[in-house]
């Protein structure tokens, strides 16, 4: 039951150049999306959320698109430092669906310096 | 900023033992949730919790699995005869109201079961 896609195991970027992150998804009924960071040794950390009514959300240096029609959400990470290096979870929620939140299986972000 | 806390940070148990896993969430939240990633696999809902009961869970919290809130500050995951397979992070997490308010998750414990 793959409800969340994270279809890139790993990402490697230079530092101060931009990080993509992809996610796709299945169930239309999807109402919130979120993205979580996640340290080794640490619980998933909330980095920043979009509502399937809108397109992008931007946070700093982060932003989420969302592309309904293809199912498809990205965070893009500009410029990226060394200190984002973690895994990265895609989640969603829907009222339909339930009081959870459904993960990807992660992409881990390696950041050069 | 106030935190999710979970106790222990590893519990190493035999097949067929008990093991209980405790944390606090944060107190004024009322959605209270487990979690578990096995070694490489994804983040897995287990069960959530509201108004001092349970109000979903997963396939994978059967009758083996149980949670409380004994007092008006802890959580905690009790798993009555552990498998190999329950190897894995567990995490406790909070929200303040639905969960498209976002989840705070505690550091996990890490359960080994030999």
């Amino acid at each position: 039951d793959q409800q969340v896609k994270q279809n890139s195991p790993s990402l490697s970027v230079q530092e101060g150049r931009i990080s993509i992150l992809n996610c796709d998804y299945t169930n239309s009924m999807f109402d919130y999306f979120l993205w979580y960071k996640k340290y080794p040794a640490e619980g998933p950390t909330f980095l920043i959320s979009i509502s399937s009514i809108k397109d992008k959300n931007e946070d700093g240096r982060f932003t989420v698109f969302l592309n309904k029609s293809a199912k498809h959400l990205s965070l893009h990470i500009v410029p990226s430092q060394p200190g984002d290096s973690a895994v990265y979870f895609c989640a969603a929620w829907g009222m339909e669906y339930g009081n959870k939140l459904v993960f990807g299986a992660g992409t881990i972000l390696r950041v050069k310096s | 900023e106030p935190e999710v806390t979970q106790t222990p940070s590893h519990q190493v148990t035999q097949m067929g033992q008990e093991v209980i896993l405790r944390c606090v969430p944060i107190s004024n939240h009322l959605y209270f949730y487990w979690y578990r990633q096995i070694l490489g696999q994804k983040v897995e809902f287990l069960v959530s919790f509201y108004n001092n009961e349970i109000s979903e869970k997963s396939e994978i919290f059967d009758d083996q699995f149980s949670v409380e809130r004994p007092d008006g500050s802890n959580f905690t995951l009790k798993i009555r005869s552990t498998k190999l397979e329950d190897s894995a992070m567990y995490f406790c997490a909070s929200s303040e109201e639905r969960p498209n308010s976002p989840l705070h998750f505690g550091n996990g414990t890490r359960l080994t079961v030999t």
